[in-house]
């Protein structure tokens, strides 16, 4: 079975400076993805970015990257650049392959992010 | 189309009732999945359909829960006898069988159980 940890349950940063949330995972899989979700307050959660494990190269969408670490099984969220609209609570996510049959996500507990303007 | 829709948003119901909610995936998703999440906490797998067929059921998903997907459409998700301990936000999600894009969450539905 997967695990998903998110040790920092709150984290608060000032508006437009970097921020670095957590995450370690435990899996004896060779081959699955990684993801970062994003939930506002009472809204839909909604993905940020995603990491394939056979890719070495760190993934990468606009003010937000990854720090992937295989071998450490770590998998941490830079957000550059906060914005007020970061404010939410981020969780990491684990899931097998795709060829696996069960295509479920194991969420770690999440981190809440405030923002200050 | 609008996205994963969820209904009700919020439900109040008595201890021993039943409950159902409804969640209507993107129509090209063939994929639909159910989650729990309580407070302060990540969401918990409870199924998943790929089209009309359960292919999966948590432990989490006691015999008084019971799911549909009729005609691979829309779900329905009941709660029979209900506890307080079955309070929690209920997610719906919904894909393709490729998923390496992730899920489209629903807003949820709230449940409370008095």
């Amino acid at each position: 079975a997967q695990t998903v940890t998110q040790s920092q349950p709150e984290m608060s940063v000032q508006e437009a400076e970097t921020v670095t949330l957590s995450c370690t995972y435990d899996t004896s899989e060779s081959n699955y993805y990684l993801f970062w979700y994003k939930q506002p307050p009472s809204r839909q959660m909604i993905l940020v970015i995603r990491q394939e494990a056979y890719k070495q190269q760190n993934a990468t969408e606009n003010r937000f990257s990854v720090n992937f670490q295989k071998a450490a099984k770590s998998f941490s969220l830079k957000i550059s650049d906060s914005q007020l609209g970061d404010t939410a609570m981020y969780f990491c996510a684990f899931m097998k392959h795709e060829y696996e049959a069960n295509s479920k996500l194991t969420f770690g507990k999440g981190i809440t992010l405030s923002v200050r303007p | 189309d609008t996205g994963v829709s969820q209904n009700p948003r919020h439900k109040i119901t008595k201890r021993g009732q039943n409950v159902t909610f409804r969640c209507d995936p993107i129509s090209e998703h063939n994929r639909l999945y159910w989650y729990r999440q309580t407070l302060g906490q990540g969401p918990e797998f409870l199924t998943y359909f790929q089209n009309e067929a359960q292919l999966e059921k948590s432990r989490l998903l006691s015999d008084r829960f019971s799911a549909e997907r009729p005609k691979g459409s829309f779900s329905t998700l009941e709660i029979q006898r209900t506890e307080q301990g079955d309070s929690a936000m209920y997610l719906c999600a919904s894909s393709f069988s490729t998923v390496i894009n992730g899920y489209t969450f629903g807003s949820g539905t709230r449940l409370t159980v008095v």
